[in-house]
């Protein structure tokens, strides 16, 4: 099965809060996870991404947090600001077929002044 | 250190004519992914090209969809006797040699709507 599953579909935090955006997927071949971000009118741009190989990989203010027993990662996104405003895209692939990239349905982050 | 410029960047069409969208890659890249984004939706993978290649063509939809990346100029999405459903983002990705790992980088998009 190819799908990724994301949640939630839309998420509205108070700035200075934390966002937490939660994807699953179910092909265990997928060993590449790599979450976009895309403004409106823009193309998806490269956030953060990891490797099944760690549980955790961090930069600034964005966390990945990866369980690969649950099949599931996490974005986290602390002090969020209202530029963080944005649809957040997770995404799998395997490295045999890595820029085959199988998105999640998005999550639109409304960040409140 | 131009990106991914795809062209162009909207695009109206008629029921029944083509559409044609150019991409061209980041300057050293030889490898080139087209994704469909419906309204509200994720993008879909559609075609995976190297230069002359089709490499993976298992998100094209099975008529009036092609793509190509020639030797010399950018790569092309043709979509022949659009219909309304095809009114939607199309963006291109491009990434280097596979040596270099897995990150893939995105255009713009080209933006169809069909009418």
């Amino acid at each position: 099965q190819q799908q990724v599953k994301q949640s939630p579909q839309s998420l509205i935090v108070q700035k200075g809060g934390i966002s937490i955006i939660n994807c699953a997927y179910e092909n265990t071949a997928f060993d590449y996870f790599p979450w976009y971000q895309q403004f409106p009118g823009k193309g998806p741009a490269l956030l953060i991404a990891i490797r099944p190989d760690v549980s955790e990989k961090k930069e600034g203010r964005f966390t990945i947090s990866f369980n690969k027993s649950a099949k599931q990662f996490s974005l986290h996104i602390m002090d969020s600001q209202p530029g963080d405003s944005a649809t957040y895209f997770c995404a799998a692939s395997s490295t045999t077929s890595y820029g085959k990239l199988t998105f999640g349905q998005g999550t639109i982050l409304t960040v409140h002044p | 250190n131009a990106g991914v410029m795809q062209n162009p960047r909207h695009l109206v069409r008629r029921r029944g004519q083509e559409a044609r969208l150019r991409c061209s890659p980041m300057k050293g890249h030889s490898h080139v992914y087209w994704y469909r984004q419906l309204p509200e939706e994720g993008l879909k993978f559609m075609v995976y090209l190297q230069k002359e290649n089709i490499i993976d063509e298992s998100g094209m939809p099975k008529e009036r969809f092609s793509a190509e990346f020639p030797k010399e100029g950018p790569s092309i999405l043709r979509i022949q006797q659009v219909v309304r459903g095809d009114s939607a983002a199309y963006f291109c990705a491009s990434s280097p040699s596979q040596l270099s790992g897995n990150t893939i980088y995105f255009g713009e998009g080209s933006w169809l709507t069909v009418v």
